[in-house]
């Protein structure tokens, strides 16, 4: 069983609307919780953090967490093309580090 | 400055090679990482140092050998290396604190093993 999964994608939007990434996990010890941005050939790149249940606004960033449910989310306000990417979900527990498989988000002009 | 570097930027080495990969970071950072990513999969970790001390090893096969010389440096060394160990080598860092928080991620370096 994945620790960390997400669906693969791709997600296309349009530009100006909202992207919504999900991503789910097994270990109920994980206890913080980050997405990155990765584009095509570069290194990731952290855009968000989350440790509590709830939301976390940064920008046109909003992260959600549900830890009851094992789910994180991330949507993406007025998404523009350089926000195309792949998002990748992570979570951590004191010693162990799992990144998602990913989710390709294309944002059509 | 908020940079990790890499170098080098690509490396073609055969089986029989031996090489190092390095990185370096100045933004005072005192845990460092390095991730394995395979063409269309995540980063997988591999190792962590924490104060120049490894304290994870993620059962990393011992052809890849890790060195922290000093807080800013982090060495990868390769020895025997299989053609599967071709792969985009990425080096991280983050402020210590709660480990894995803030990573930095550095350029990597494209390994191709012939």
């Amino acid at each position: 069983q994945k620790e960390v999964e997400q669906n693969s994608g791709p997600l296309s939007v349009p530009e100006g609307a909202i992207a919504s990434l999900n991503c789910t996990y097994s270990d109920r010890g994980s206890q913080s919780f980050f997405w990155y941005r990765q584009y095509s050939g570069k290194s990731p790149e952290l855009i968000m953090f989350i440790y509590s249940n709830g939301d976390k606004e940064d920008g046109r960033f909003t992260a959600q967490l549900n830890k009851a449910s094992q789910y994180v989310s991330l949507l993406i306000r007025d998404s523009q093309p350089s926000d195309s990417a792949t998002y990748l979900c992570a979570a951590s527990s004191s010693n162990q580090f799992y990144f998602g498989t990913g989710t390709s988000l294309t944002v059509i002009p | 400055d908020t940079e990790v570097t890499q170098t080098p930027k690509h490396l073609v080495m055969g089986m029989t090679n031996k090489k190092s990969l390095k990185c370096e970071q100045h933004m005072g950072h005192r845990a460092m990482y390095w991730y394995k990513q395979k063409a269309k999969k995540p980063p997988e970790l591999m190792f962590v140092y924490s104060y120049e001390k490894l304290s994870i090893n993620e059962s990393v096969p011992s052809r890849f050998s890790p060195e922290c010389p000093n807080s800013s440096l982090l060495n990868l060394h390769l020895h025997a290396l299989q053609p599967e160990d071709s792969a985009l080598y990425l080096c991280a860092s983050s402020p210590i604190g709660d480990l894995f928080h803030e990573q930095y991620f550095g350029p990597g370096t494209r390994l191709t093993v012939t």
